[in-house]
């Protein structure tokens, strides 16, 4: 079974430019996840999807970030314009439902300028 | 709100040897779940053992084992027989189990760094 896939794995941009991340969930999961890590701390939920209905955006900062997930598969993850501060490893997880276990893609590394 | 607290930034062990990696929690909510994760050098997050709050059981994986002390709020896990392949971070995490907003997503500690020593 494929796992959770994400690009770019690595990604350098300056601030006040534009990114955007990619997430394919391992198939039939409905509930789709994006994660925040900053370095030395524990991941932080960004918004949470139920096939392609919103969850959970609470804690999304949405005057630079949006995220979609179109069909209720693949999510995409966009910052614009990003800070210094967003300078992060974006984990996208996937479950088959909310209450099952989640499994996490490998992370976009983003490092802004 | 769910709060993690790992206390320990860093825990050494040598290999062989067994471990206890701290983790406290603190919700209101009757109905949850706790994780442990690792996270080696290489960024993924690979799920380890899981308790639920109304398993009288505390939960075993191999080498991993979890502490459970409910009225403590405390998770431990335990990794027994320690390998040179154990070092990385280990993260305590909570789901609540049951309706609201915060259902499915997981509230993750700060994290603690294992190093095995040979």
């Amino acid at each position: 079974e494929a796992g959770v896939a994400q690009s770019p794995r690595y990604k350098i941009i300056e601030k006040r430019q534009s990114v955007a991340f990619w997430c394919n969930p391992i198939s039939g999961h409905a509930t789709l996840y994006w994660y925040q890590q900053i370095l030395g701390q524990g991941p932080k939920l960004l918004i949470q999807f139920q096939n392609n209905g919103v969850v959970d955006d609470s804690q999304l900062p949405k005057d630079r970030f949006s995220a979609e997930r179109l069909k209720g598969v693949d999510s995409t993850l966009k910052i614009q314009p990003a800070k210094l501060e967003d300078s992060a490893v974006y984990l996208c997880a996937s479950s088959l439902v909310s209450y099952t276990e989640q499994f996490f893609g490998p992370g976009t590394r983003l490092t802004v300028l | 709100a769910q709060k993690i607290t790992q206390t320990q930034p860093g825990m050494f062990v040598q290999e062989k040897e067994a471990v206890t990696l701290d983790c406290t929690y603190d919700t209101s909510d009757q109905s949850y779940g706790l994780f442990w994760y690792k996270q080696p050098s290489s960024g993924e997050m690979i799920f380890l053992i899981y308790q639920g709050s109304y398993d009288e059981q505390n939960a075993t994986e191999g080498r991993y084992s979890l502490n459970f002390q409910k009225a403590r709020k405390s998770a431990n896990l335990v990794i027994s027989a320690s390998q040179l392949g154990d070092s990385a971070m280990y993260f305590c995490a909570m789901r609540l189990n049951a309706g609201g907003t915060s259902y499915g997503k997981l509230t993750f500690g700060q994290g603690t760094i294992l190093t095995v020593h040979p």
